[in-house]
Order: C-alpha cells, then structure tokens, then sequence
C-alpha cells in the first residue's frame, strides 16, 4: 500500500524560509510523479499553488517555489508571511490512472 | 464557478448523488475531478474524468461510485451506492487545467455523511 509522506507540522519565523516535502513510503518521487501543491486554511477549500513539480499557478506569490530534493518533492517558502499559516498537501501521480495526497503539514507562522 | 449540492445525512449502504454545477466554462470540454475530506483529516482523491470521457477512481470508491457529467446542464455528478461511515466527508469538486492536477478552481464542498 502506498503512502504519500508529510511532514505533519512545521514552524517558520516572518521573513524566514521553510521548506516542506512530499515522499513516497515505497520509491522516489520524480517529475514523473507530477507532483502538485495545495495550500487549505482552516473551512476554506483548497488552493492550488504549484503543479508539475515547479509551476506556480495563477496569481501565486513568487515566494512560493516547487523542487526536487533527493528523491521527494519539495514546497520551499521564502520570507514567509502570518497569512502562509495553513495546512499544506502534495499530489503525486502514482501510476495506472491513480493519485494520491499527502496527510498534510501544518505549517505555523510564529 | 462550481457550486457542489446533494450531500446531506444518509444511512450505511444508501445512495446519494452529488452534483457540481459550472459556470463560465463547459464541464465537458475539461478535466474534472472530485476530492473529500474527511471531517478534520486531510486531502482524499475520489474520481477524475477527462474531457474526452475517460474515467478513474480511488481503489476506495471504485465499484461503488460512478462520476459522470451532463452537458445540456453543464453539470458534473458523482453516485455514490453502497456508502460508508467511512465515506463521511466534505466533497469538492475541481476543475483541472490538466490530467496531472487539481484545480486551480474549486467549489466550496458539500458535506455527506453516513451514519445510522
């Protein structure tokens, strides 16, 4: 059974980077795996920030940058803001017409 | 826009239909998605369907539910047989720019649950 891997919380201070990831329990995440971001404040629906590993979507702020490290998809923030306080999930292509989402990282700004 | 309708309370092993109703865009000429949450937890995949008819479900939903579109009322649906507790959720619909994403537009979610 496959898992899609997050970090469940991270902190960062205002103005300072954070970088979130996004594994596979089983493999490495290439840009195969089109890995995508979703950024979802608390009875909000979701946002999509970053698709195909490093394209930002429309109207996302350019500190918000998609990566890969090593073998996992990576969400870096740079000069983060009180409003980036959210929960953040990735999407993986997994194969055979199938996605998956991460649990999630809550992220805190303090 | 997407305006999602139809969850509501229903017992294990009913029915229900969710609908997904667009504006600005035509439902069939696009990538189509439905992902849940459940109440407190996080992002599931439920269903996709490309603009060229092809259909996909979760492992946890296939067989069970069935996402299919109507193009006079430029609407997206999802039947849901045979449900769950485990199927209690907030349900959004998505309209992809691609087979590869989610989004960017999403409706505001209709919540179903499933309890006796």
């Amino acid at each position: 059974q496959t898992v899609v891997t997050q970090e469940p919380s991270l902190s960062v201070s205002p103005g300072g980077t954070v970088t979130l990831t996004c594994g596979l329990s089983s493999g490495s995440v290439s840009s195969s795996s089109y890995p995508s971001w979703y950024q979802q404040t608390p009875g909000q629906s979701p946002r999509t920030l970053i698709y195909t590993t490093n394209t930002r979507s429309s109207g996302v702020p350019n500190r918000f940058s998609g990566s890969i490290l090593g073998n996992k998809a990576a969400l870096t923030i740079t000069g983060a803001q009180a409003d980036d306080e959210s929960d953040y999930y990735c999407a993986l292509y997994v194969g055979s017409a199938i996605w998956m989402f991460g649990g999630g990282t809550r992220l805190t700004v303090l | 826009q997407l305006v999602e309708s139809g969850g509501g309370l229903v017992q294990p092993g009913g029915s229900l239909r969710l609908s997904c109703a667009a504006s600005g865009f035509t439902v069939s000429s696009n990538f189509m998605s439905w992902v849940r949450q459940p109440p407190g937890k996080g992002l599931e995949w439920v269903s996709k369907i490309y603009n060229e008819g092809s259909r996909y479900y979760a492992d946890s939903v296939r067989g069970r539910f069935t996402v299919s579109r109507d193009i006079s009322e430029n609407t997206l649906y999802l039947q849901m047989n045979s449900l769950r507790p485990e199927d209690t959720a907030v349900y959004y619909c998505a309209r992809d720019q691609s087979w590869s994403r989610f989004g960017p537009d999403w409706g505001r979610g209709t919540l179903v649950s499933v309890a006796s």
